[in-house]
């Protein structure tokens, strides 16, 4: 069955530390891919997308991620860590285009710690 | 330029009443999907309407049901509440045929007793 596994549910890192978030995809065709975040009481608002080409992707507020066909994986990254980045995570498909739905991940939640 | 908006924030329902969410999308924006999202669980799909006409469908009863009016905007209704039902509910437009404009609102959250 297609799904979108985030391995890790919760994770916590010190303020200026490195970070990566885990997002696996199951599906016959690479699909489209998108990282959202989502802070407490708030919508989701999305970090970056990943549609075809260059397979690193740069996002705002400092995140990047890559695509990786081989391992069907699209992990999110950052290179230091701020306390207002303390948030849930979601990774997102979008199976191809023209399909309007998109399916998430069940999250990861991000603790900073001084 | 406003963003997604959606009303109310908040609800409170019992079992078996019927609910009205609404929506009205960012500036420009002609297409509206529907995720509801349980506590600890990712959004999932809902149902999708672009010119007044469910376009898609995700995997719900058809207590869920919709609409969209010309001005863009849309309602979810649900009836016959569940206390499953209790979820924080989005709204997400866009132009039609561009993912990459898609805006997420904050979402009503349901609480059915």
């Amino acid at each position: 069955a297609q799904s979108v596994t985030q391995p890790d549910i919760h994770i916590t890192v010190s303020e200026g530390a490195s970070l990566e978030l885990r997002c696996n995809y199951s599906y016959g065709a690479t699909p489209y891919l998108f990282w959202y975040v989502q802070s407490p009481g708030q919508g989701l608002q999305l970090l970056l997308k990943y549609f075809s080409g260059d397979t690193l992707v740069q996002g705002i507020k400092g995140f990047e991620a890559e695509f990786k066909r081989s391992q069907s994986s699209f992990n999110l990254r950052k290179p230091s860590v701020h306390w207002s980045d303390a948030a849930e995570y979601f990774c997102a498909v979008v199976p191809n285009f023209g399909n309007e739905k998109l399916t998430f991940g069940t999250g990861t939640r991000l603790t900073i710690i001084p | 330029d406003a963003g997604v908006t959606q009303s109310p924030t908040h609800l409170i329902k019992t079992r078996g009443q019927q609910v009205t969410l609404r929506c009205s999308p960012k500036s420009g924006h002609d297409t509206v999907s529907w995720y509801q999202q349980a506590l600890g669980q990712g959004p999932q799909f809902i149902f999708q309407y672009y010119e007044e006409e469910e376009r898609q469908r995700g995997n719900f009863p058809d207590r869920f049901s919709g609409h969209q009016f010309p001005n863009y905007s849309s309602e979810l209704n649900v009836n016959a509440l569940l206390l499953g039902d209790s979820a924080l509910y989005l709204c997400a437009t866009r132009i039609w045929g561009v993912q990459e404009t898609q805006y997420f609102g904050p979402g009503t959250r349901l609480l059915v007793l």
